[in-house]
């Protein structure tokens, strides 16, 4: 079983629909939940982190962890042509020894 | 906002060649990371550097990957005699205790 799990996607929708992204898991030790955007050539950039079970909201994105059911979630509303891009999610037991996910390819088509 | 800075963009290099890849970290991190990305593949971890020593490697950092702080702002990976396989994009990350902070990575090419 592999450690972090994530559809590829594509995943399309048009824009103003909500996006929902998600990843599980298995190792029952990771506590830090983060999930990073990255466009194409380019490095991970941080969107959100959860320390942690429980939902985070920043905006038009929100995050929620479930460390029950090992099942991490991004939200995002009202999408922009602008969110198209790949969306990792990553995991760890602390800040620096990361695990990611394969992540998923979004397409918001206007 | 502060960045990690990463040169060259990209690097092509001939197989058997050494490569040096540079990184300019985030000014009061502490923690360092090298990461790579093969292409259509996960980013996965290579190792990790604090107190001027690796903290951690995973078991793609071999004996041909060293990594070394020369000076206060610099963190280097070098990779001694690159193979076809080490093709990638490689990213530079720190931190002091939050999330990673990444660059936006060096894609080497091995021919």
């Amino acid at each position: 079983q592999k450690e972090v799990e994530q559809d590829p996607g594509p995943l399309s929708v048009p824009e103003g629909a909500i996006v929902s992204l998600n990843c599980t898991y298995s190792n029952s030790a990771f506590q830090y939940f983060m999930w990073y955007r990255q466009y194409s050539r380019k490095g991970p950039e941080l969107l959100m982190y959860t320390y942690s079970s429980g939902n985070k909201e920043d905006g038009r994105f929100t995050a929620q962890v479930d460390k029950s059911s090992k099942y991490i979630s991004l939200f995002i509303r009202d999408s922009q042509p602008s969110d198209s891009a790949t969306y990792l999610c990553a995991m760890s037991g602390s800040w620096g020894k990361l695990q990611f996910g394969a992540g998923t390819q979004v397409v918001v088509t206007p | 906002e502060p960045e990690v800075t990463q040169t060259p963009s990209h690097q092509v290099t001939q197989m058997g060649q050494e490569v040096i890849l540079h990184c300019v970290p985030i000014s009061n991190h502490l923690y360092f990371y090298w990461y790579r990305q093969i292409l259509g593949q996960k980013v996965e971890f290579l190792v990790s550097f604090y107190n001027n020593e690796i903290s951690e490697k995973s078991e793609i950092f071999d004996d041909q990957f060293s990594v070394e702080r020369p000076d206060g702002s610099n963190f280097t990976l070098k990779i001694r005699s690159t193979k076809l396989e080490d093709s990638a994009m490689y990213f530079c990350a720190s931190t002091s205790d939050s999330p990673l902070h990444f660059g936006n990575g060096t894609r080497l090419t091995v021919t």
